[in-house]
Order: structure tokens, then sequence, then C-alpha cells
């Protein structure tokens, strides 16, 4: 059964700061994995979606990486804002079905 | 593109009352269709997804219950609600491969 797993659980960093969150799958048969953004008391928002015979993606400030053989993605933020503040999930899509991580909590300091 | 509509947006109810939730798209057609649940700490967990019109799929056994009675409305059901089922409620809809849409979600609190 597909787990996904997210560290760390919690982050909290200076504005300007480079970070990295880690996600991380157990089964690598899946077809998309998709990073997302939640903020308090809003519907989540698409940030970046890896197809499976992709390696990475990059949207503004924003690079997420794949790596099926390994189970793992990263989501690379640069030059964090504290606008960045949100909680980050990583969700992975096998047969029609999405399966989350418990996310990162995120916390850009100004 | 897909826009989601769920409502209520927020939902405070008591221990043992029924409960009904509405998730409808529009921009789409024959979507597949899921129902999450966020508890407090946790991750998102799929209750149910739905391929067509009356074809519900449970993930999880639990006293709610989904139904599609039209190819855009997704329902979520409860004759009795419990504490446990306090959380947020997403609705999504997806044309694989294409990214899932989700909606802005119902938060309910059962006391």
């Amino acid at each position: 059964k597909q787990e996904v797993t997210q560290i760390p659980a919690a982050l909290s960093v200076p504005e300007g700061e480079n970070l990295v969150l880690n996600c991380s799958f157990t089964d690598s048969a899946i077809y998309n994995l998709q990073w997302f953004r939640q903020d308090p008391g809003k519907g989540l928002t698409s940030l970046l979606l890896i197809q499976s015979s992709q390696r990475e993606q990059t949207s503004g400030r924003l690079n997420a990486s794949l790596d099926k053989s390994s189970g793992r993605s990263t989501l690379y933020i640069a030059a964090s804002q504290p606008g960045d503040s949100a909680t980050y999930l990583c969700a992975v899509e096998s047969n029609y079905q999405l399966i989350w991580g418990a996310g990162t909590k995120l916390i850009i300091k100004p | 593109s897909q826009t989601i509509h769920q409502w209520p947006a927020t939902l405070v109810q008591p221990v043992g009352s029924p409960l009904s939730l509405e998730c409808t798209v529009e921009g789409t057609s024959n979507p597949n269709l899921y129902w999450y649940r966020q508890a407090a700490g946790r991750g998102l967990q799929l209750l149910f997804y739905s391929v067509g019109i009356g074809q519900i799929s449970s993930e999880v056994p639990q006293n709610l219950s989904a139904s599609r009675p039209q190819d855009r409305q997704f329902i979520l059901s409860s004759k009795k609600l419990l504490l446990s089922d306090s959380g947020f409620y997403l609705c999504a809809c997806s044309r694989s491969p294409e990214t899932q849409y989700f909606g802005p979600g119902t938060r309910l609190l059962v006391l």
C-alpha cells in the first residue's frame, strides 16, 4: 500500500533563505506527483505537477524534483518570502487516487 | 477550466445529527470526483471516489456515505455524526492525467 511521508513536519526560517522540503513514497508505481500549498481557511492550490516520466518541474522560485527509483521528491523554494508561509502538501497519484503526505508547515520570518 | 463549488462553507452540528455536504463541478464533463477529509494535525485522507454516475468506491470504513446522482454532483452524507467526523472536507475532480482541482472545502465541527 502506498504511503507518503513528508519531512520536516514544520520548518521556520528567516526571510530570504533557500529551503528544501522533502517527500518520500513507498511504491514507485506512480502516475504523477504533485506539490500543493494550503493556506488556512482556503482550498488547496496546486503548485507543481511532475509526471512519472519527468525528473523536475519549475515555476518561478519553485523547483520540484522527482526520483521514482528512490521514492523521493523535493520542493526547492528560492529566496523565501513571508508570503510563502503555508502548509505544503505532497501527493502521489496511483490508480486514479491521490495519496497524501501529512504536510510541512512552513513559516517564513520577516 | 474546472470550478468546484462546495457548500456549506462551515457547519456546526451536534453529535447524532445527519449530514449532507454537496459538491458541484463546472467546466468539465464526466470527471472523476473525490471526497477527502483532513482532521486536525493530520494529512488529507481519501474517503470516496467516483468514476461515473452511481459509481462510488469507499476507501475507509466509516459512518459516512457518498452518492453521485448527476455527472457533476457529488454528495457526502451521514445519518448520525460522530465527534470524530469533525474536520475539513474537500471535494476534488480530475480528468487524469490532468491535475486534480479542489473546491474551497467545508469545515465541519461536531459538538
